[in-house]
């Protein structure tokens, strides 16, 4: 669900390595799942999407996976570089938080924060 | 910022004052959402609408007042009652569909001095 004055939990990583951000949602019947990228200061930024047929979907230099059994999603960032440090959100939309309509409405994640060290 | 645009960017408000932020999109879409995010924490919702003319309360809409007259636009005032207003305020828009996710704007921030 949302998160709700708790702060974030921290990730530090070497660059070069790779980066693995989790988060686990709740909502059965999500069936959409974005991940957002956020510098410091700036709005969030889309990175990547799944749908809920898929399992792996990959793009430049992140894939995400998606377990539906477990309700778990993952970002995973090859070769991590200084300017991925920012807050990573996973964020799902279903039927369920549609309240009949067609648009839905994000639930986030509590957020990570990634730091990446020269 | 994909066509969203929130100002102003900084905002200062005294102590029992109203404010307004902006937020106008040129992306045709429907919906449109006001988020807080309080420094090392995550989104919460304000308010969010889907339609001109409506418009729903998230979990903290206490002390915040919007208005959708237009398609474009979704402003959000920030009121007196609201007792602990410095944070940083994320518009966002979204097209009809569920597979789809949002478009934020660059964000707000605003500080009681």
């Amino acid at each position: 669900g949302e998160s709700v004055g708790l702060h974030l939990p921290t990730l530090s990583v070497q660059e070069g390595d790779n980066s693995i951000i989790n988060c686990a949602y709740s909502n059965s019947a999500s069936d959409y799942f974005i991940w957002y990228k956020q510098e410091s200061g700036k709005g969030p930024q889309f990175i990547i999407d799944i749908r809920s047929n898929m399992d792996k979907r990959q793009g430049q230099r992140v894939t995400v996976l998606l377990n539906k059994t477990v309700k778990h999603l993952s970002l995973q960032i090859a070769a991590t570089q200084p300017g991925d440090s920012a807050v990573y959100f996973c964020a799902e939309n279903g039927r369920a938080n549609a309240g009949g309509t067609s648009y839905g409405k994000l639930t986030f994640g509590q957020g990570t924060i990634l730091t990446v060290h020269p | 910022d994909g066509g969203i645009t929130q100002s102003p960017k900084y905002l200062f408000r005294k102590e029992g004052q109203n404010v307004t932020l902006s937020c106008e999109q040129n992306l045709n879409h429907d919906a449109m959402y006001w988020y807080r995010q309080d420094p090392g924490q995550g989104l919460r919702l304000i308010y969010y609408s889907q339609i001109v003319n409506d418009f729903q309360k998230g979990d903290i809409a206490e002390g915040y007042s919007v208005s959708r007259e237009k398609k474009e636009s979704f402003p959000l005032t920030v009121t007196s009652a609201q007792k602990n207003p410095t944070a940083f305020y994320l518009c966002a828009t979204k097209r009809r569909g569920l597979s789809y996710g949002y478009t934020f704007g660059s964000g707000t921030r605003l500080t009681v001095v």
